[in-house]
């Protein structure tokens, strides 16, 4: 059965350092591979996919991915934080490769200024 | 374009009441889906839709109904409510736009925030 999982609940950085938001993956056969992000009150926006091709997925608002098969991970990152980052991030893979998504427990992203 | 709209946004009931939560876009798209937001729990399917007149269960549709009379709405419908079913509701569409199938994109609506008392 398809999964992921988002192993840190919160992650604390500060305001133009590095960021990354883990995500890990198990599927059966081709992984495509999707995160969102959700700011307070809101829907979930879109950011970025995974389908083939270039390990590197650049996304919205200068967020980018790294697809690695071999640790089966699928982390999002963004060179320099924006205290405007600080929301809700989930990851999610198609439901057994159909159009329905599983979504991770999501990771709340706080960056201080 | 409005997107994925979603009414009401607030609603509080008392157990046993019932209720029908509206979503609708205008992006033409096929598939439309219902899910429930918990805490440390992301998103769950409840309900989902192929098309303009199907429906289909999710991962949690116990205590929901739905329908798809139009192509562009999707209602959830709660006809007893229960404390449990207190949660954030967002309503989805998708495609498809004839690619590899699970590569279509989400497209959620601002969300629905249902109290049951």
């Amino acid at each position: 059965a398809q999964s992921v999982a988002q192993p840190e609940d919160q992650v604390n950085v500060a305001e133009g350092n590095p960021l990354t938001v883990k995500c890990t993956y198990s599927v059966s056969g081709n992984p495509y591979l999707f995160w969102y992000v959700q700011y307070p009150n809101r829907g979930l926006q879109f950011l970025l996919k995974y389908i083939t091709g270039d390990n590197l997925v650049k996304g919205s608002y200068g967020f980018e991915a790294e697809f690695n098969k071999s640790q089966t991970s699928f982390h999002l990152k963004k060179p320099s934080a924006l205290v405007s980052d600080s929301a809700l991030y989930f990851c999610a893979v198609p439901m057994d490769s159909s159009y329905k998504l599983i979504f991770g427990s999501g990771t709340r992203l706080l960056v201080r200024p | 374009n409005a997107g994925v709209t979603q009414t009401p946004k607030f609603r509080v009931l008392k157990t046993g009441q019932s209720m029908t939560l509206l979503c609708a876009q205008d992006m033409n798209h096929e598939y439309m889906y219902w899910y429930r937001q918990d805490p440390g729990m992301g998103l769950r399917l409840i309900h989902y839709s192929v098309g303009e007149g199907t429906t289909a269960k999710g991962e949690v549709p116990d205590g929901y109904n739905v329908s798809r009379l139009k192509k562009q709405n999707f209602l959830l419908g709660l006809e007893s409510a229960a404390p449990s079913q207190t949660s954030v509701y967002f309503c989805a569409s998708s495609g498809p736009r004839g690619g590899l199938t699970g590569t279509d994109t989400q497209y959620f609506g601002p969300g629905t925030r249902l109290t049951v008392l």
